[in-house]
């Protein structure tokens, strides 16, 4: 059973479209993240969510908009996309008693076009 | 903000080599971690760190939590090529479980 998985793998679109990723945990956790890989590798946070609560908030633009309709579910909205949000977009998940241990889903390759 | 410098940037080394390889902070971190990616795949978890001057093992990877906790380092002995990849470190201040990422050493073993 896949523990963190994001849908879809890979996401090609024109800019100023808004599309959207899945991210679900069957882990059980009860926190979930949303990093962001560009093209040099650098993982860097965007977003993260506890008990569907937001708790970490990066800075992002306004065009990226996280839900949380559940604990085992963190999906991510992007409106109005441009070219430089082509990335690999990764989703996390970990236990709040142990913060630091994050497992990852496989990432969602956007490109823009 | 908080910055992890990882070198060397990457390395090409042979089947069996052993392979270092560091990280350093500007600010002090009070857990650090090391992940692998593979290509197309997203980050996992090697070895966790939570105490200054810590050493753990997890069967040929060695890391060490720094004395002045910004540092840490990898080890990885008798490289096999299932080792290529790129190594993280991450390190966390305990704050809303936040995790700042290094700049990634990508490792090639050649046969």
């Amino acid at each position: 059973d896949t523990a963190v998985s994001q849908t879809p793998k890979y996401l090609v679109t024109q800019m100023g479209n808004d599309k959207s990723i899945k991210c679900e945990q069957n882990l059980g956790h009860d926190t979930m993240y949303w990093y962001k890989q560009d093209s040099k590798k650098f993982l860097k946070i965007m977003f993260s969510y506890n008990n569907k609560e937001l708790i970490i908030n990066e800075t992002v633009p306004n065009r990226f908009s996280p839900k949380s309709p559940d604990k085992a579910h963190l999906n991510l909205h992007i409106n109005s996309l441009e070219l430089g949000d082509s990335a690999v977009y990764f989703c996390a998940s970990s236990q709040s008693g142990s913060a630091d241990t994050q497992y990852f889903g496989p990432g969602t390759r956007l490109t823009v076009l | 903000g908080q910055q992890l410098n990882q070198s060397p940037q990457s390395m090409f080394i042979q089947e069996g080599e052993d392979v270092s390889m560091n990280c350093t902070s500007s600010s002090i971190f009070n857990t650090w971690l090391w992940y692998k990616q593979d290509p197309g795949e997203g980050p996992v978890l090697l070895i966790a760190l939570y105490k200054a001057g810590e050493l753990t093992s997890n069967g040929r990877l060695t890391a060490q939590f720094g004395i002045t906790r910004k540092d840490s380092f990898l080890n990885i002995s008798a490289s096999i090529p299932s080792d290529v990849g790129i190594y993280f470190c991450a390190g966390s201040t305990g704050t809303a479980s936040k995790l700042t990422f290094g700049t990634g050493t990508r490792l090639q073993v050649t046969l």
